[in-house]
Formats: structure tokens, sequence, C-alpha cells
């Protein structure tokens, strides 16, 4: 079974809209939720969440992180053409050592 | 402060023939990880490194695939024999658990060597 679970799994959506990409989890010893984005290979880091900080922006991006329904959401506004992108949540645990896990991601295609 | 480094960028092997790929993660980072990104799909963990130690490796396809991180510092990964299913995205990341990260970032990933098996 999945720990990290994201939806939807793609999404099509025009220059100028906003998007809300969701994350939801199930981890035995939470510590961090982290956002990245994917373009080509190498994913480039976005936002940490954790406990003490629920909510992070940075421009048009902004996340969320509800620690009673094991989840975080992932705010696009005003959508560019350059935002299209694979969107990939990923917990980090922490029971002796700390280890990521990645959800499949949420493609993003945005159309001019 | 350089990267992490990967090669090689891209290789086209046939099945049942054997592959490996180098990482050097940067430098003073204890934590070390190989990744398999199948398309479609998230980053899937096979191995991570503690120094030159395994922490997990449970995802590892031990019949075929290896790793060694000799000396704690680079590492590679090793596919014998491999299979049509192995094609994918391979991603070295490294990380300095422990230390503090101004920007947060956890995980410093390398470029990536993307994988064909005909």
């Amino acid at each position: 079974e999945d720990k990290v679970v994201q939806s939807p799994l793609s999404l099509v959506v025009h220059e100028g809209d906003t998007v809300t990409l969701n994350c939801s989890y199930e981890v035995t010893n939470f510590r961090s939720l982290l956002w990245y984005k994917q373009e080509k290979k190498a994913p480039t880091f976005l936002f940490m969440l954790t406990s003490s900080g629920i909510e992070k922006k940075s421009g048009r991006l902004s996340s969320i992180l509800d620690k009673k329904e094991l989840s975080s959401i992932l705010n696009i506004t005003a959508t560019q053409t350059g935002d299209s992108a694979i969107y990939l949540c990923a917990v980090e645990e922490s029971s002796g050592y700390s280890t990521l896990t990645f959800g499949k991601g949420t493609m993003l295609l945005v159309s001019p | 402060e350089a990267g992490v480094a990967q090669s090689p960028r891209y290789k086209i092997i046939e099945k049942r023939q054997s592959v490996a790929f180098w990482c050097n993660p940067i430098s003073g980072h204890a934590t070390l990880y190989w990744y398999q990104q199948i398309l479609g799909q998230g980053p899937k963990l096979l191995i991570q490194f503690q120094n030159n130690g395994v922490v997990d490796d449970s995802q590892l396809p031990k019949d075929r695939f290896s790793a060694e991180r000799l000396k704690g510092v680079d590492s590679t990964l090793k596919i014998q024999p491999a299979k049509l299913e192995d094609s994918a995205v391979y991603l070295c990341a490294s990380s300095p658990w422990g230390r503090i990260s101004p920007t947060n970032e956890k995980l410093f990933f390398g470029s990536g060597t993307q994988l064909s098996v005909l």
C-alpha cells in the first residue's frame, strides 16, 4: 500500500488558471513533507513543511500542511506554460535514520 | 559548492547485459541514495547509504541489482543481468542529514542516468 498518494495524476489547464495539487500520506514517524518540481530528470526543491511550519509561500506557489488530515496541498496561481512539469510530494520519516518516500507525482500541463 | 555528479547521462543496452552507474555526492554529505524512476511514476528508493553502511535496501531487487559505497564517498549501482522493466531514470541524491540546511532542502539530486533496455 502506498504511503504517499498524490492526486490528480495529471492535469491540463489554461494559462492564467489556478490549480491545486493534493498529497496525502500515512507514515509512522512523520517529520516533514516536501514538494518538488521535476521538469527533466532531477527534481528541484520547492517547499518543506513541518509541524512547526505548516504554510509556505513563494511567488505564485503556496503550500499548506494539514496535520489532522495528514495531507498537503500545493497551489499555483496565474499559471504559466513554464509551470508545466511533474510535481512530486515526498514525506520524511525518522526512526533512527531519516528517509524520504515519494508519491507518484502530478503531471501538470499548462496550455497557452 | 559542486553538485551531485552522475555518469553516464544515457545508456542503451540489450536485455541480459550488465550496466553500471556512478555517483559522486556533494562533499561532506554522509547519506547517499539511489532512486529508480520509471516513466510516469515517482522516484522509488532502491538503496540508502549512511557513510559506507547500508541503512535501507528493502526495495532493491538483490538478485540482479547491487550497490556499493566504498570509503563512504562515491557509489556505484550495478544491474546484472538487465531486464526490459529496468528501463528508467536512475537518480542519485545526497543529503546532509543532521546538518542545518539554510533552504531546508533535504535531498540534492544528480541529473540522473536514463537507462533503456532493448
